[in-house]
């Protein structure tokens, strides 16, 4: 099973708006992203969990905050975005190692107003 | 630095052609992988096939096969036998052993149109 679930699937919110992204997998992966992707690019990295402590931050800006509960949830915390920030935010997981494939779950489409 | 170009922006294939997705890649890595996912426009990026760098066989999965040439630093991508649902995006990716851990490097992605 190579399943990543996220949740929302569609997200609308305002700029004061604070609102969190969800991601799970069930694969015994020790090693969670979150990734942006903008239309008709390819995705960008945003942070790397590795069992659960935050290993990458591609100096993201701090309205966006991701938290690793558990190895199986990761969560990304949205607070006083900007409409740049729409985009598709994608969920990927993979076994520890760096050449190991990531598997990406469906994503969840934000617009911000 | 790793760089990974897709110099095919779009191109269109009839249904039951074949099609090669070209890729080529720059590393200095002694070890890396080679990915390629599709993305259709529901949005999920499918893992389609890996190729290790040294792996001797080309790698192969179901109608999807990559064409790799070390020494030429290439990985194309070959779909046999196109279907209507293959229409989607294409990215190749690689990761490197010294490379940042964990980062993926995508190349610009080729835009897939199969016609009946």
């Amino acid at each position: 099973d190579t399943e990543v679930t996220q949740t929302p699937k569609h997200l609308v919110m305002g700029m004061t708006n604070k609102k969190s992204l969800k991601c799970e997998q069930h694969m015994g992966h020790r090693a969670m992203y979150w990734y942006k992707q903008k239309a008709k690019k390819p995705p960008e990295l945003m942070f790397v969990y590795s069992y659960e402590k935050l290993s990458i931050n591609e100096s993201v800006p701090s309205r966006f905050s991701p938290e690793c509960p558990n190895s199986s949830l990761l969560n990304l915390h949205l607070h006083a975005l900007q409409p740049e920030d729409s985009a598709l935010y994608l969920c990927a997981s993979s076994q520890e190692g760096q050449v190991e494939t990531q598997y990406f779950g469906p994503g969840t489409r934000l617009l911000v107003l | 630095a790793q760089k990974i170009t897709q110099t095919q922006p779009g191109m269109f294939v009839q249904e039951k052609e074949a099609v090669t997705l070209d890729c080529t890649y720059d590393t200095s890595d002694p070890s890396y992988g080679l990915f390629w996912y599709k993305q259709p426009s529901s949005g999920e990026m499918i893992f389609l096939i890996y190729q290790g760098s040294y792996d001797q066989q080309n790698a192969t999965e179901g109608r999807y096969s990559l064409n790799f040439q070390k020494a030429r630093k290439s990985a194309n991508l070959v779909i046999s036998a196109s279907q209507l649902g293959d229409s989607a995006m294409y990215f190749c990716a690689m990761r490197g052993s010294t490379d940042s851990w964990g980062k993926l490097q995508f190349g610009a992605g080729t835009q897939v149109v199969v016609t009946p």
